[in-house]
């Protein structure tokens, strides 16, 4: 079993919807986790932490079930510049420091 | 500000030949990171640095890859022997500080090695 499984989708749809990706981890003892954003061929960036009261930055909310290791990254208002792959990041390190442990991302195409 | 900087680009090698990659962390970070990204595939962690040591080689598919960082900066990751399945992009991240559960990582463009 992958340490964080997400659907590779793609998710195709049109300006405007909503959209959800999820995303599980197995390491139970995971104490960070974060959702990035990768466009074609770039280098992944961050989108936002998930913290665990569940947070929102404009369009986007994040929310984080530790009972049930599941994160989940919710978009609203979709626009067409929302292309691109969304990596589902889980901080695997021991010892206090970070090490990214990443899923293999969930594709979304939003088409006018 | 500056980023994170690497070099090559690109490498095209042949099978069997060494190669080494090259990082420039955002100056004033003290933890660097090399990850891999085969096509396809998310990233895989490979080794990190704190300062010039690296507490974690866990990642490290092979002992024909090593790293090291000098002065707390730069850092090269050596492949030698390369072989095909070495293929994939090479990315590098650096962040202020190693520990914090929050440090956000900042990741370079990558390297893309092709081994022929």
């Amino acid at each position: 079993r992958k340490e964080v499984e997400q659907d590779p989708g793609p998710f195709n749809v049109p300006e405007g919807a909503t959209v959800a990706f999820n995303c599980t981890y197995s390491n139970s003892a995971s104490q960070s986790f974060f959702w990035y954003r990768q466009d074609c061929r770039k280098e992944p960036k961050l989108l936002m932490s998930v913290y665990s009261s569940g947070n929102e930055d404009g369009r986007f909310t994040a929310q984080l079930n530790r009972a049930s290791q599941y994160i989940s990254l919710l978009i609203r208002d979709s626009k067409l510049s929302d292309s691109a792959t969304y990596l589902c990041v889980v901080n695997g390190g021991s010892g206090g420091y970070n090490k990214l442990i990443f899923g293999a991302g969930t594709r979304l195409a939003v088409h006018p | 500000g500056a980023g994170v900087s690497q070099s090559p680009s690109n490498k095209v090698t042949e099978k069997g030949k060494d190669v080494e990659l090259r990082c420039d962390p955002i100056s004033g970070h003290t933890a660097l990171y090399w990850y891999r990204q085969s096509l396809g595939q998310g990233l895989e962690f490979l080794i990190y640095f704190q300062g010039n040591s690296a507490p974690d080689k866990s990642g490290l598919p092979s002992d024909r890859f090593s790293a090291e960082r000098t002065g707390g900066s730069v850092s090269t990751l050596t492949i030698q022997r390369t072989q095909q399945e070495d293929s994939a992009v090479y990315l590098c991240a650096s962040s202020l500080a190693g520990t914090g559960a929050y440090n956000e990582q900042f990741f370079g463009p990558g390297t893309r090695l092709t081994v022929l």
